[in-house]
């Protein structure tokens, strides 16, 4: 069975760094992208970037800069990392397993990161 | 980057009755080299991650009631179920995936009526 699954909510004030992670199982981790994706409170779905890999990365330009994405594939991880977090990145974050219709069509999803940022 | 409009923001529907959500890309998502249409159709319920219903604009994914069905080609595509039921009632958006940046519609919300 595919699952994701990614780490617990988090609360952070602002300045902060966080990392925040998606554990692929159950399928071939580096034959599939992993994408993340951004609802803020009460909002839609926002595609911020996407790997493959551990390196092949694309970013939507509106989040480059802002976030990086990573993955270790020895422990079929992906990665979202801020380094200076705002009030602004409260959100849910979702990873995303991009599937064979296209590699943003996303065919399984995380439970979703919650992440508070508050000062 | 290619804009994706859906509508209406939101509707209410009789158990039973036909539920019909629109969608429009500010291009094309047809691909020419394989006539397919990269836009797909999801569903969120409250407190759980979206989950994709239909693919190339018409084809259901496994599992996924026959009640849902995609059609529309080129820029303007559709949502439709059949006979709303009670555990229909989320938020559903469309998304084009044929060029970066992929973009979601807005969302548009189903109730009960």
């Amino acid at each position: 069975e595919v699952q994701l699954a990614q780490s617990g909510a988090e609360v952070k004030k602002p300045g902060e760094s966080l990392k925040i992670s998606c554990k692929g199982s159950g399928y071939k981790f580096t034959s599939y992208w992993i994408g993340w994706v951004r609802q803020m409170p009460g909002k839609g779905l926002e595609w911020m970037g996407i790997i493959y890999g551990d390196s092949d990365t694309r970013y939507n330009p509106s989040f480059q800069g802002q976030v990086t994405i990573s993955a270790d594939k020895s422990i079929t991880t992906a990665y979202l990392q801020w380094s200076s977090l705002k009030a602004s990145d409260t959100a849910m974050y979702y990873c995303v397993r991009g599937s064979e219709y296209g590699h943003s069509a996303g065919d399984y999803w995380g439970q979703g990161t919650l992440v508070t940022v508050s000062s | 980057d290619i804009v994706v409009t859906q509508s209406p923001d939101s509707l209410a529907v009789s158990l039973g009755e036909r539920a019909t959500i629109n969608c429009k890309s500010s291009q094309s998502v047809l691909s020419s080299s394989n006539n397919k249409d990269y836009l797909g159709w999801y569903q969120q319920k409250p407190g759980q991650p979206p989950k994709l219903l239909i693919y190339w604009a018409s084809n259901r994914e496994s599992g996924v009631p026959d009640r849902f069905s995609g059609s529309g080609s080129g820029t303007d595509f559709t949502l439709t179920i059949s006979s709303l039921q009670a555990e229909d009632v989320a938020v559903y958006y469309c998304q084009q995936y044929y060029t970066s940046p992929p973009e979601f519609g807005q969302g548009t919300r189903v109730e009960i009526k």
